[in-house]
């Protein structure tokens, strides 16, 4: 089946700091998204995002379909920023949606 | 009220005990799954159904069971539940093919004694 790997898996970052996470995957897929996981276990829709660039505030994501893989950026990070952030990939050939293992971010004051 | 609602959030249960989780949605979507979360894995894949008489197996659908009674209903059982099933299930909705944001519901957390 397809893989979906997610980087760094852990991130360490001072409020204000920029970063960014990185999405790979293995086959052909129909669309790709990006969920935060707060700290009380809830999964927040960041961006839905088949291919090209979205921005929404301090984040923006950026999916290269023909090259398998998608960036999501933080700016300015806060402690709010803080959890594990997921993305997601709905598989072409049987329309599964696959998560990557997530990138546990943690944002010191 | 939440558009994807999971009963029980929370359920403490002993090993062999029959557990049933369920889900419903007001979003009007086709497509329902039900997902495994634990630490460091991140969500993994058991069942999702398409419509009400299109049921699927996903990526770890061992032990685990499901019934779509109605478009808006999907239930996850655990015929004999086991401490390794002792995980955050999360139920997800998405309206279609090439449509497919997810939408969650808040989790039920289940302990197996």
């Amino acid at each position: 089946g397809i893989q979906v790997e997610q980087s760094p898996p852990d991130l360490i970052l001072q409020e204000g700091a920029n970063s960014t996470l990185r999405c790979n995957f293995s086959d052909s897929v129909n669309n790709l998204q990006w969920f935060h996981q707060n700290p009380w276990g809830q999964l927040i829709n960041l961006f839905y995002i088949p291919s090209g660039t979205k921005q929404n505030g301090r984040l923006s994501a950026t999916t290269v379909a023909t090259e398998r893989y998608s960036l999501l950026y933080i700016s300015s990070s806060q402690t709010t920023d803080s959890g594990v952030y997921f993305c997601a990939v709905e598989v072409d050939r049987d329309d599964k949606i696959i998560f990557g293992k997530g990138t546990r971010l943690h944002i010191l004051p | 009220d939440a558009d994807v609602t999971q009963t029980p959030r929370n359920r403490i249960t002993k090993t062999g005990k029959r557990i049933m989780l369920e889900c419903s949605q007001t979003k009007g979507h086709d497509r329902m799954y039900w997902y495994r979360q634990d630490p460091g894995l991140g969500l993994r894949l058991i069942y999702y159904s398409f419509d009400v008489k299109d049921i699927n197996k996903g990526e770890i659908s061992d032990g685990y069971s499901v019934s779509r009674q109605a478009q808006a209903k999907f239930s996850l059982s655990l015929e004999s539940a086991i401490p390794n099933q002792t995980a955050l299930y999360f139920c997800a909705t998405s309206r279609g093919h090439m449509t497919g944001e997810l939408f969650f519901g808040e989790g039920s957390r289940l302990t197996v004694l």
